[in-house]
């Protein structure tokens, strides 16, 4: 069972709120991700750490921004929410190195008004 | 061309049916394999790793071809809780995990 968890699991926001999403992880993994993924649709890397203060920008261009000050937690800020923020925000974690596996947190479905 | 393509679906099957889905990777240098369960409006979750010796779990049987680049997931008697899609991920050292579009199965009673 992966000890990767996400809060808050809904929520929902009016336009221009700022928000952050929380995700820490108890494994010890050095490597975080966030991914955003719309229903039926495939899942889009967003922001990803190799480690403590390490965050890089993924595939999929966001409005978001990310911070690593401890290996646990990997937040996620959005500065201003818009409707088309709307969407799944799934955080992951693993350890650096070959055949290393990838652990998903619950996710956050988020809803902007 | 994606790096990673899936069977496009959705595959509908009778319950007790046997279903395989096939993936392909381009990068040659993908050093790790897996097939990952996606349930409706939930996360991912690992299903097994995939080996080039092939490796067995239950009903679930997953087959590596590093010469042809591709991959197999085989499901035997499959059951109502099957239904989800099934992701494709492959994995170079010191890069991220790559996911295929995913290949949804619906087993029907």
């Amino acid at each position: 069972e992966a000890d990767i968890y996400q809060t808050p699991r809904y929520l929902v926001i009016g336009t221009g709120k700022k928000i952050t999403l929380e995700c820490s992880q108890t494994m010890g993994h050095d490597k975080m991700y966030w991914y955003q993924q719309d229903p039926g649709m495939e899942l889009h890397l967003i922001h990803y750490s190799y480690g403590v203060n390490s965050t890089e920008k993924g595939d999929l261009s966001s409005e978001s921004t990310v911070s690593r000050i401890r290996t646990e937690h990997f937040p996620l800020t959005l500065e201003s929410a818009r409707p088309s923020h709307t969407s799944q925000y799934l955080c992951a974690s693993s350890f650096q190195g070959s055949n290393e596996k990838l652990f998903f947190g619950s996710g956050t479905q988020l809803s902007v008004l | 061309r994606k790096e990673v393509e899936q069977d496009p679906g959705p595959f509908n099957v009778p319950e007790g049916a046997t279903v395989a889905f096939n993936c392909t990777y381009s990068n040659s240098a993908s050093q790790s394999f897996f097939w990952y369960r996606q349930d409706c409006r939930k996360e991912p979750k690992l299903l097994m790793s995939v080996y080039s010796s092939g490796n067995e779990d239950g009903r679930f049987t997953a087959q590596l071809n590093r010469a042809s680049q591709y991959i197999s997931l085989l499901i035997r008697d499959s059951k109502l809780s099957d239904s989800a899609t099934y992701l494709c991920v492959v994995n170079v050292y010191g890069q991220n995990f790559v996911f295929g579009p995913g290949t949804r199965l619906s087993v029907l009673p």
